[in-house]
């Protein structure tokens, strides 16, 4: 079974330029999560989506970020205009959606440098 | 958002030796589970505890729920190259759709 797909696997842009991540999900998989994760912490939950709707985006920073997941599969995480703090490793997860908690699979991450 | 702790940050050692890294948080785990994060992965789930006092072993890695579910310990033996990582905790947030809460990490470096 193939694993969480992202790309691209490395982006260096200058601040104030927009950037756009992609992430395919392992198949089946209702449930999305795209978790940023700065260098020396843990991963923190940016957006969850369940298929095609949005369960939790209270900690997406809505002034510069934007995300969708169209027709519930793949989803795109865009930064626009980019800051030097949004250096980080951009980490996309999915799981199978029934009640209660599921395991969560990760892909490899993007990560991000903002010169 | 619970807030989870963990210790120690950083731990070098050589192979061979045993360590044991911490997770604690002022209050009490649904549940908690361990990853470790290899440089330039995602992570990757290496157990669940749900249970107070629960021990679960996984080869040379041995994991601890505390009997109040405040904290877990993970415990590895005779560590190898291989071990090397940062190994994160992390507790499922049930009102925001169970994403997960992850602690800072503790990175591993085992040298030969």
């Amino acid at each position: 079974e193939a694993g969480v797909a992202q790309s691209p696997r490395y982006k260096i842009i200058e601040k104030r330029q927009s950037v756009a991540f992609w992430c395919n999900p392992i198949s089946g998989h209702a449930t999305l999560y795209w978790y940023q994760q700065i260098l020396g912490q843990g991963p923190k939950l940016l957006i969850q989506f369940q298929n095609n709707g949005v369960v939790d985006d209270s900690q997406l920073p809505k002034d510069r970020f934007s995300a969708e997941r169209l027709k519930g599969v793949d989803s795109t995480l865009k930064i626009q205009p980019a800051k030097l703090e949004d250096s980080a490793v951009y980490l996309c997860a999915s799981s199978p959606w029934t009640s209660g908690f599921n395991e969560q699979f990760f892909g490899p991450g993007t990560r991000l440098t903002v010169l | 958002t619970q807030l989870l702790e963990q210790s120690p940050q950083f731990l070098s050692i050589q192979e061979g030796e045993n360590l044991t890294v911490y997770c604690n948080s002022s209050s009490v785990f649904s549940s908690l589970q361990w990853y470790r994060q290899e440089p330039g992965e995602g992570p990757v789930l290496l157990v669940t505890v749900v249970t107070g006092g629960e021990v679960k072993k996984l080869k040379r890695l041995t994991f601890q729920f505390g009997d109040a579910r405040k904290d877990s310990s993970l415990h590895i033996t005779a560590a190898q190259p291989g071990d090397t990582g940062l190994y994160l905790c992390a507790s499922p947030e049930r009102n925001s759709g169970y994403a997960l809460n992850f602690g800072k990490g503790t990175s591993l470096l085992v040298t030969p």
